[in-house]
């Protein structure tokens, strides 16, 4: 069974400081993808991650993946109060009984930004 | 404007006392799913939809039923509900094997008392 485990479950940020948001998971995939999703609504897609190495940035978010490590991380630089949010990462694996995948998900990131 | 809707959006019920939450998308995707969000546990899939008439489980399926009569249709239902179905469930759709580019609706707040 595939487990995806994101850590820290809540991070508490500065200002102005970075930080960076692990995503573990147990089996093989080169597809990975981060949301983001603030209080009382939907998961807004961040990242995709389609093969090892591959890096994307989007203002002050940053996310790569290691496949070989089974490794992604979504790094924040100078955090401020609007990246305040739930940040979830989901590895895309193949279906063992059809065709077609799936998602799993991690806990998920609660992100405080604090002024 | 492309999008995945659900209904109800929030709904307080009582144990036992069948109930139904639609998701209709108006993209013609093939692929459908279900998701519930719990604290800590992320999004877990109960239940996809490959097709028409073609569903099968997720990870956590106890307690629910879909069906898929329609490609833009795929409704959830609680035969008899029990408290530890309450959460915010999710649906969504994409193109087979685009997972990538999966829509999901604004999401269902369930409690069950």
């Amino acid at each position: 069974e595939l487990k995806v485990e994101q850590n820290p479950l809540f991070l508490s940020m500065q200002e102005g400081k970075n930080y960076t948001i692990y995503c573990n998971y147990s089996t093989t995939s080169d597809r990975l993808y981060w949301y983001r999703q603030d209080p009382g609504k939907s998961l807004e897609s961040l990242f995709v991650l389609l093969s090892n190495g591959a890096v994307k940035q989007e203002g002050r978010l940053m996310a790569s993946l290691d496949t070989k490590a089974r490794l992604s991380t979504l790094h924040i630089t100078a955090a401020v109060h609007d990246l305040s949010a739930t940040y979830f990462c989901a590895v895309d694996t193949p279906l063992i009984k059809a065709a077609g995948n799936k998602l799993t998900f991690g806990g998920g990131t609660r992100v405080l930004v604090k002024p | 404007e492309a999008q995945v809707t659900q209904n109800p959006r929030y709904l307080i019920t009582v144990t036992g006392k069948k109930l139904t939450v639609t998701c209709s998308q108006n993209m013609n995707h093939e692929y459908m799913s279900w998701y519930r969000q719990d604290p800590g546990l992320g999004l877990r899939q109960i239940y996809y939809s490959m097709n028409v008439e073609v569903t099968d489980k997720g990870d956590v399926p106890e307690g629910y039923k879909v069906s898929r009569k329609e490609k833009r249709n795929f409704p959830l239902i609680l035969e008899s509900p029990s408290p530890n179905q309450t959460s915010l469930y999710f649906c969504a759709s994409s193109i087979t094997g685009q997972l990538y580019e999966q829509y999901f609706g604004p999401g269902t707040r369930l409690t069950v008392t």
